[in-house]
């Protein structure tokens, strides 16, 4: 079974850039999740997905990012205009849907670094 | 709002058990016990998790008080490649029934 791709990789630009990632979660699974890592901290929500509605966006900085998984698949994380302290990993991970019991799979990230 | 308390740090001598506590007192009677790990640079990756019962998979085992207030994780015969971050995380029961990730035990397995 494949698990969670995630591009880029890697990404450097300057602040007030945008800058998107995409995602695409393990086949069959209804409920995206994108979470932002910064550098020693444990990774923090941004915003879920089941299927193609928003579950939860609190801890998204709507003024700068935006998600959307269109189809209940695939999604993209943008940010414009980027900041200083936008630089993190972006983690994507998806799961087969919201129940307490349903384990998290996460893909490998996208590092961000703003200048 | 992490609901559990982990010590930072750990060591462990390699082919030995490493057991890593994990403390979560305020734990609801549905919410369940999630440990993953985060090797550098890359995704977590999910080990176990457990309601009430303890639990055991290839990877570890999961040892849960009777009070559920804390549990433990059991790497069996720790190697090199265990060296990781880990994380506990007790699953809040609200809308999305989302991970509040901590800061983790860093554990690093000595040769």
């Amino acid at each position: 079974e494949a698990g969670v791709a995630q591009s880029p990789r890697y990404k450097i630009i300057e602040k007030r850039q945008s800058v998107a990632f995409w995602c695409n979660p393990i086949s069959g699974h209804a409920t995206l999740y994108w979470y932002q890592q910064i550098l020693g901290q444990g990774p923090k929500l941004l915003i879920q997905f089941q299927n193609n509605g928003v579950v939860d966006d609190s801890q998204l900085p709507k003024d700068r990012f935006s998600a959307e998984r269109l189809k209940g698949v695939d999604s993209t994380l943008k940010i414009q205009p980027a900041k200083l302290e936008d630089s993190a990993v972006y983690l994507c991970a998806s799961s087969r849907g919201q129940d307490l019991s349903y384990e998290q799979y996460f893909g490998p990230g996208t590092r961000l670094t703003v200048t | 709002d992490a609901k559990t308390t982990q010590p930072p740090s750990m060591d462990c001598a390699e082919g030995r058990a490493a057991n890593l506590p994990c403390n979560h007192s305020t734990i609801s009677g549905n919410e369940y016990v999630y440990w993953y790990r985060q090797i550098h640079s890359q995704g977590p990756q999910y080990i176990i998790h457990g309601l009430k019962n303890n639990e055991t998979n290839e990877m570890a085992s999961l040892i849960i008080t009777e009070d559920r207030k804390s549990s433990t994780l059991i790497l069996p015969h720790a190697t090199l490649r265990d060296t990781a971050v880990y994380y506990c995380i007790v699953r809040v029961a609200y809308t999305g029934n989302q991970f509040y990730f901590g800061t983790g035990t860093s554990l690093t397995v000595i040769p």
